[in-house]
């Protein structure tokens, strides 16, 4: 059974701060990783895709890929009120499915 | 540039009556598309997913069916719906470095 990992949250930062998020997956084989940011009621948004082990950025988001560790994660930079919402980390072997971890609620405290 | 389409935005429907809810994407060919649903305040269950025309993996026993005419059309369907069935049922496709989701359809059963 292929298995994402979240801190279920909530995850309190205030404005300003970084805020981190992580995730853990089982399949070794896993070749792609995505962000995604759920607001209430909303469907998901893509926020980073990352495929190599490192560090990837995009404005205020850094996605970060360890596949030895089998973790990835999600750095916000600058967190705005507007970024609370749910962050869901999806994996995937390629032509496999996207598995979906339960997600982290990220609450930005102004 | 990829879309996905996804209607309607909200449904309700008494316990067994008949669904069919549609996906169609624009901008690709061959994607891999899927069905997931969501729970409130739960994650993503993957329902169905296909790699081609014809070619539908269930991931979980259920109420529900799904079919892929063409290429780019994806079709969730109950015969009978159950009060268990309501929920955020959301579409999505993904190519080799991309995944998106439709805008979703919240149903309730009644």
């Amino acid at each position: 059974q292929k298995e994402v990992e979240q801190n279920s949250g909530p995850l309190s930062v205030p404005e300003g701060a970084i805020a981190s998020l992580n995730c853990t997956y089982s399949d070794r084989g896993s070749q792609s990783f995505f962000w995604y940011r759920q607001y209430s009621g909303k469907s998901p948004e893509l926020i980073m895709f990352i495929y190599s082990n490192g560090d990837k950025e995009d404005g205020r988001f850094t996605a970060q890929l360890n596949k030895a560790s089998q973790y990835v994660s999600l750095l916000i930079r600058d967190s705005q009120p507007s970024d609370s919402a749910t962050y869901l980390c999806a994996v995937t072997s390629g032509n496999t499915p996207l598995v979906f971890g339960k997600g982290t609620r990220l609450s930005v405290i102004a | 540039s990829q879309t996905i389409h996804q209607w309607p935005a909200t449904l309700v429907q008494p316990v067994g009556s008949p669904l069919s809810l549609e996906c169609t994407v624009e901008g690709t060919s061959n994607p891999n598309l899927y069905w997931y649903r969501q729970a409130a305040g739960r994650g993503l269950q993957l329902l169905f997913y296909s790699v081609g025309i014809g070619q539908i993996s269930s991931e979980v026993p259920q109420n529900l069916s799904a079919s892929r005419p063409q290429d780019r059309q994806f079709i969730l369907s109950s015969k009978k719906l159950l009060l268990s069935d309501s929920g955020f049922y959301l579409c999505a496709w993904s190519g080799a470095t991309e995944a998106f989701f439709g805008q979703g359809t919240r149903l309730t059963v009644v």
